[in-house]
């Protein structure tokens, strides 16, 4: 079975632009997670989807947004960045939301 | 609120000596909790689940309803075990929260 694939695995941004990370979950899974990982704060869960819905979401401002296809891929958007956007962006995915999760490689995003 | 806590932001041990990272969670159901891990330049990978039971790599966790506590713990620390480690905590239907994590060094 492929792994959790996330695209790309670098990123290097402007204060101001936009971003969109992508996600593909292992087949089968329905659940797909973001977690923003930084030294200081480790994981911070962003938001869940589940057949196309959010069904949970972090302490994130607006400008952090997803979507999940009827596929189950996902994608995150992060609008206006800001330097503290900079963090690598984990993706996992699950058979149901809270059960063991697989993650992917990461997108290490910077913000400059 | 569900919340874990992971007390040690970093932890230094040495070779051979005894492991035990900390994690303290609140969660008013019933959870289940997971300890994941993550070695240097690789993805984060579960190490082993409370439901489980089971030794993974010499680690072991109980879950203590009582303490609210699932501390991770081997007898005897190896080298390959230097990494970073993150309790967690999920429900089914529901999100999987992290600690901040415990980076592990183990000391020649």
């Amino acid at each position: 079975k492929a792994g959790v694939t996330q695209t790309p695995r670098y990123l290097i941004k402007t204060r101001g632009q936009q971003v969109t990370l992508s996600c593909s979950p292992i087949s089968g899974h329905r659940s797909v997670s973001w977690y923003q990982q930084t030294p200081g704060q480790g994981l911070q869960f962003l938001f869940e989807y589940f057949s196309e819905t959010q069904r949970n979401k972090g302490n994130f401002p607006g400008r952090f947004s997803g979507r999940q296809f009827s596929n189950s891929r996902s994608e995150m958007n992060v609008s206006t960045l800001e330097l503290g956007d900079s963090a690598l962006y984990l993706c996992a995915s699950s058979a149901m939301g809270g059960t063991e999760a697989f993650f992917g490689q990461g997108t290490r995003l910077t913000v400059v | 609120a569900q919340r874990v806590t992971q007390p040690e932001k970093l932890l230094s041990v040495f070779k051979g000596a005894p492991v035990e990272l900390k994690c303290n969670y609140s969660y008013s159901g019933s959870p289940e909790l997971f300890w994941y891990v993550q070695y240097s330049r690789q993805r984060l990978q579960l190490l082993l689940r409370h439901i489980s039971r089971e030794s993974i790599k010499g680690f072991t966790a109980d879950l203590n309803k009582g303490e609210t506590s699932f501390h991770l713990k081997k007898p005897f620390a190896q080298e390959e075990d230097s990494a970073m480690y993150y309790c967690a905590l999920g429900n089914r239907d529901d999100k999987i929260i992290f600690g901040k994590g415990t980076r592990l060094h183990i000391l020649p």
